[in-house]
């Protein structure tokens, strides 16, 4: 399987734990995102990796949230001190250059109860 | 800063029934577009792209025009089917490329 790879598919996790997502992406790719997409709306950028060098981060990405990319290929997203505002499907892409389509994994639905 | 406003949905249609989906952006410089699709249950897609000022993007029946003079880049097909129904989002990437920005998508469904 050559596709973006994300990690569980689907949690469900008590407010106030903490929360850790894998993502594989393409192998080739040196370029990582994270999206975040509550029902009826857009995916929303939470941040952006070029190799292992995470290069921008969205205002939304509170403190709460952190993500890495160690070796420049797989990335984590966790999510400390969970809240019900977290609750949304986190989706992760790769790309191998500029201007090209980003393609997407499945994505990782959180539920905060 | 950069952003993209779709069309809202949701747009129903009766199948071989013509589509229009407007998408108008605002971005410096010159960005890359696209449009996305999520099929039911499955993940994002590409369904076409356009690079520059003019370029036509194609696939799947789908069609859509760069018009940097209008900032639009409205997705068409002349003849939808069943298949087609999905959510579909206009996205731009800016010109540094370090993030793709996305509009909030339209819901289409097609009847028999």
């Amino acid at each position: 399987d050559t596709g973006v790879s994300q990690d569980p598919r689907h949690k469900i996790t008590k407010r106030g734990q903490n929360v850790t997502f894998r993502c594989d992406p393409i192998s080739e790719h040196n370029r990582l995102y994270w999206y975040r997409q509550t029902l009826g709306q857009g995916p929303e950028f939470l941040t952006y990796f070029q190799n292992e060098a995470q290069l921008e981060k969205s205002r939304l990405l509170s403190d709460r949230f952190s993500a890495e990319r160690p070796k420049g290929s797989f990335s984590t997203l966790e999510i400390q001190r969970t809240e019900q505002g977290d609750s949304a499907m986190y989706l992760c892409a790769s790309s191998n250059r500029e201007d090209t389509e980003a393609f997407f994994g499945q994505g990782t639905r959180l539920t905060v109860v | 800063g950069n952003s993209v406003t779709q069309m809202e949905g949701p747009v129903t249609l009766s199948e071989e029934a013509f589509l229009t989906i407007n998408c108008t952006y605002t971005a410096t410089g010159y960005p890359s577009l696209f449009w996305y699709v999520q099929y039911p249950g499955e993940g994002l897609q590409l369904l076409l792209k356009a690079t520059k000022a003019d370029d036509k993007g194609s696939n799947k029946g789908f069609e859509a025009t760069y018009r940097k003079e209008t900032t639009s880049f409205h997705l068409e097909k002349g003849s939808v089917q069943v298949s087609d129904s999905a959510v579909y989002f206009c996205a731009l990437s800016d010109s540094s490329a370090s993030k793709i920005i996305f509009g909030s998508g339209t819901r289409l469904s097609i009847r028999p």
